[in-house]
């Protein structure tokens, strides 16, 4: 029984580009959490959705980042023009009918 | 002031020692708390989770929560050196599907 996967495990984008990072829950997992952690600091909350609908959003910037869980297909997070700040690793976690959110192993996203 | 505070360490202690890592909440409305363990570059592995005053106990790891304090504690005996790594407390206002909110994370090594 595969965990959470995500990938890719690394990426480097120049600053202006685009960032894509993916998460694929649990198999028969319909709920999925992105976090971000930035060095020093927790994981912090950005978004939670659900199979095609954004459940809660409250912890994502207004700006450049979006994200989505198709009907079929991973979860994308997406950050359009990367700026350094955006460097951290990112954790994306899913859940069943379970109380209990699984962590993928984490994109970590450098920008130069 | 941060919603949930965590010595971030590093702590080390010599095996077989007793570890006490403990975490601040001031949001009354937190219920349920849980503790990840995260190894370098990995993410976040759930060990324990209660969402109940007193202590839960599951082997090595006894959790222990008080709510009139806003205080929690995890309880590691015996250390071993395969422990090492990085303990997040984490909590939420109930169960089901939510955003988490997590403390910066305690550094834990246990030298053989």
């Amino acid at each position: 029984n595969a965990g959470v996967m995500q990938n890719p495990r690394h990426l480097v984008r120049r600053r202006g580009q685009e960032a894509r990072l993916r998460c694929s829950p649990m198999k028969g997992h319909s709920h999925v959490y992105w976090y971000r952690q930035l060095p020093e600091e927790g994981l912090k909350f950005m978004v939670y959705l659900q199979k095609e609908n954004i459940i809660d959003e409250s912890g994502m910037p207004k700006e450049r980042f979006s994200a989505e869980f198709p009907k079929e297909g991973p979860s994308i997070l997406r950050i359009q023009q990367v700026v350094r700040g955006d460097s951290a690793a990112y954790f994306c976690a899913s859940q069943g009918m379970e109380e209990t959110q699984y962590f993928g192993p984490g994109t970590r996203l450098l920008v130069l | 002031q941060k919603e949930v505070e965590q010595d971030p360490g590093p702590l080390s202690v010599p095996e077989g020692a007793i570890v006490s890592l403990n975490c601040t909440y001031s949001n009354s409305a937190f219920q349920y708390f849980m503790w990840y363990r995260q190894y370098s570059r990995k993410g976040p592995e759930l060990l324990m989770y209660t969402y109940s005053s007193g202590n839960k106990e599951d082997g090595r790891f006894t959790a222990q929560v008080d709510k009139s304090s806003k205080y929690i504690s995890l309880f590691i005996r015996d250390s071993q050196p395969s422990d090492s790594a990085t303990y997040l407390c984490a909590m939420s206002p109930r169960g089901g599907y939510q955003k988490v909110t997590f403390g910066t994370g305690t550094k834990l090594q246990v030298i053989p």
